[in-house]
């Protein structure tokens, strides 16, 4: 696609409940990146895809968190029996392989856990 | 000290000023450089990205890095309203193979007409 692709764009959920939130990344791009972001935070680093690899998971924060890829497509970020600290926008980005010419983000879920 | 470091502002500038953003990060080995801007509610997106010293020119942005400093700055000429955003610094480390960026906290920037 034309710009990397995140659904869905807000997501209200109870305590408790689980959540899946899908990116799909631009077309050709190898590396896939998932960040959360707070309200009036910076971001911060969940996991890194290249191809359907994660070779690092090291900012998931907790073991109710998981991500996996199809390939060189779509991920799925699940959050298991959600707290309300996991509210934030968590943000996709994609990029070609070489990462010296930065990520192109999508426009982020918003979760909001009530 | 966390790992890239931004003041969080608010910065304010009146419109046609020099705007200038500054950021340092601690990994002395540190590769590349990356200027995002952030609009409220938006997602960020990709103004300039650096890796050699010196300056880098784009329209009225330029990234100037010090890597001897461990510094790395963004100046935004003849500033607009439009240019009023939150800038996010995020640098490549040298750690391993690791490729995610990791992010300042944001400078918030308000040009003033």
């Amino acid at each position: 696609g034309a710009g990397v692709s995140q659904s869905p764009s807000n997501k209200v959920t109870e305590k408790g409940k689980d959540v899946e939130l899908r990116c799909d990344p631009i077309s050709g791009h190898t590396a896939l990146y998932w960040y959360r972001q707070r309200l009036g935070q910076g971001l911060e680093f969940l996991i890194y895809f290249q191809g359907n690899s994660a070779p690092d998971k090291s900012g998931l924060p907790s073991d109710r968190f998981s991500a996996e890829r199809t390939g060189e497509s779509v991920s799925t970020l699940t959050i298991q029996r959600t707290q309300q600290e996991d509210s934030a926008v968590y943000l996709c980005a994609s990029s070609l392989v070489d990462r010296n010419y930065g990520y192109t983000f999508g426009s982020g879920t918003r979760l909001t856990v009530v | 000290q966390k790992e890239v470091e931004q003041n969080s502002g608010p910065l304010s500038v009146p419109e046609g000023a020099i705007a200038s953003l500054n950021c340092t990060y601690s990994d002395r080995g540190s590769q590349s450089f990356f200027w995002y801007r952030q609009y409220s509610g938006k997602s960020p997106e990709l103004i300039m990205f650096i890796y050699s010293n010196g300056d880098k020119e784009d329209g009225r942005f330029t990234a100037q890095l010090n890597k001897a400093s461990q510094y790395v700055s963004l100046l935004i000429r003849d500033s607009q309203p439009s240019d009023s955003a939150t800038y996010l610094c995020a640098v490549i480390r040298s750690s391993g193979s690791a490729r995610q960026l990791t992010f300042g906290s944001g400078t918030q920037l308000t040009v003033l007409p």
